[in-house]
């Protein structure tokens, strides 16, 4: 089975507000942590990644959180827009040496943001 | 840049037949891979590529194969089509890291 899931399959949130999207891990293994968005129709795209060793890293308007403890990642978006609208997945890069490791994918969320 | 191109962007095969479906980046990335998304799930790796010459399996890898005779390209064969692999199909590139790629607009294939 795979070792990356979400908690949530869809998620509704006002525009302006935060919203929240979790992931569960299980492989102890994995050294990097990515989020990609995709929108209807198109190929993911890359939003930020955290590695192991860290357990908050900030991009612009979005947070990723780490907790290894409990193998969970999360990510936030400050002052949710309309253009966030997509399916966001939680990715893991297993194996030491990022160059040949690879990469699994969870299901995913569905973000929707309301006006 | 164009980026990653994929092409077609749609096709449909009659089961047992063959094609292959390009890929292609400009960006001068070693590393590249191929994936396939199946209706609500992620997307799962196929075959992937850490430059010319070397190329490697994914999670999962039959039915598909690969080769990467230059940094530019990474087309992907389907040997003889099932309709188990009615999917769609995205390549992607990066520089080194496997994680910070940059991904095709997905090619659309259904298998009857």
């Amino acid at each position: 089975g795979e070792s990356v899931g979400l908690h949530l399959p869809t998620l509704s949130v006002q525009e302006g507000d935060n919203s929240i999207i979790n992931c569960a891990y299980s492989n102890s293994a994995s050294d990097y942590f990515i989020w990609y968005k995709q929108e209807s129709g198109k190929g993911p795209q890359f939003i930020i990644d955290i590695r192991s060793n860290m357990d908050k890293r900030q991009g612009q308007r979005v947070t990723v959180l780490l907790n290894k403890t409990v193998k969970h990642l999360s990510l936030q978006i400050a002052a949710t827009q309309p253009g966030d609208s997509a399916v966001y997945f939680c990715a893991e890069n297993i194996g030491r040496g990022s160059t040949l490791g690879r990469l699994y994918f969870g299901r995913g969320t569905q973000l929707t943001v309301w006006p | 840049n164009a980026g990653v191109t994929q092409t077609p962007k749609f096709q449909v095969l009659k089961t047992g037949q063959s094609m292959t479906l390009q890929c292609a980046q400009d960006m001068n990335h070693e590393y590249m891979s191929w994936y396939r998304q199946d209706p609500g799930m992620g997307l799962r790796l196929i075959h992937y590529s850490v430059g010319a010459g070397i190329t490697d399996q994914g999670e999962v890898p039959n039915g598909y194969n690969v080769s990467r005779s230059t940094t530019e390209d990474f087309p992907l064969r389907l040997l003889s089509a099932a309709p188990s692999q009615t999917s769609v199909y995205f390549c992607a590139s990066s520089y080194y890291r496997a994680h910070e790629q940059y991904f095709g607009p997905g090619t659309r294939l259904t298998v009857t």
